[in-house]
């Protein structure tokens, strides 16, 4: 089966650049998802990336993609504090409907 | 944009008692959804794929008897905890995706917290 790892814990300080990496094991993956998660609340998707892609830009937000390696990673420039929260990579499979593979989520610090 | 709402937002219940969860999609029709759950400080993890017009298709080591899915129509899937117990209090959260659009557009209720005393 499928497997999505994260590191557990990001911590940065405001005004840098965060890097979330993740690695997952399955290469038959369409799509590649970002999502945030803030304490108490729903998911909100960040950004997503076609599996014949390497690289998206969209405003702060870059993902590149590694396909060879099964990497994927979402750049935050200039985090801010409102940055933190948890993020979750997922990925959706070709055949698997739109029914989405959750990473374990990093937890993103961001400290003045 | 498409929103898929989800209800009630928080619920306590008894041991022993039911409740049920609804997720609807409020502009858009989704012939499928899907369930998922998350324990505090976890990963989400998919517990079933609720089909308009069928029975749901749960993962593994989900029990249908226990999480009963309905998807009634186009619009709106249930999903019902029967005989709740403490270790069901969890996160449950469902999906959507728009009939016919591309595989990106997969939209997240905002979630149903449960909690079992």
């Amino acid at each position: 089966g499928e497997d999505v790892e994260q590191s557990l814990f990001l911590s940065v300080r405001e005004g840098d650049s965060s890097v979330i990496n993740c690695t997952y094991t399955d290469s038959s993956s369409t799509y590649l998802y970002w999502y945030k998660q803030e304490p108490g609340a729903g998911l909100q998707l960040l950004t997503y990336i076609f599996s014949n892609m390497d690289m998206k830009q969209d405003q702060r937000l870059t993902v590149l993609l590694n396909k060879k390696d099964k990497h994927l990673s979402l750049r935050i420039a200039d985090t801010q504090t409102g940055d933190s929260a948890i993020y979750f990579c997922a990925e959706s499979l070709t055949g698997g409907g739109n029914k989405l593979t959750f990473g374990t989520g990093t937890q993103l610090k961001v400290e003045l | 944009g498409a929103v898929v709402s989800q209800h009630p937002s928080r619920v306590i219940c008894k041991s022993g008692t039911s409740v049920k969860i609804e997720c609807r999609s409020l502009d858009f029709q989704a012939t499928t959804m899907f369930w998922y759950r998350q324990f505090p400080k976890q990963s989400l993890m998919l517990m079933a794929t609720s089909n308009e017009g069928s029975k749901a298709t749960y993962e593994q080591g989900v029990e249908k008897d226990k999480f009963l899915i309905n998807h009634a129509s186009l619009t709106l899937s249930t999903l019902t905890v029967t005989s709740a117990h403490p270790e069901d209090s969890s996160f449950y959260i469902c999906s959507a995706t728009q009939t016919g659009a591309p595989g990106n557009t997969i939209y997240f209720g905002e979630g149903s917290w449960l909690t079992v005393v």
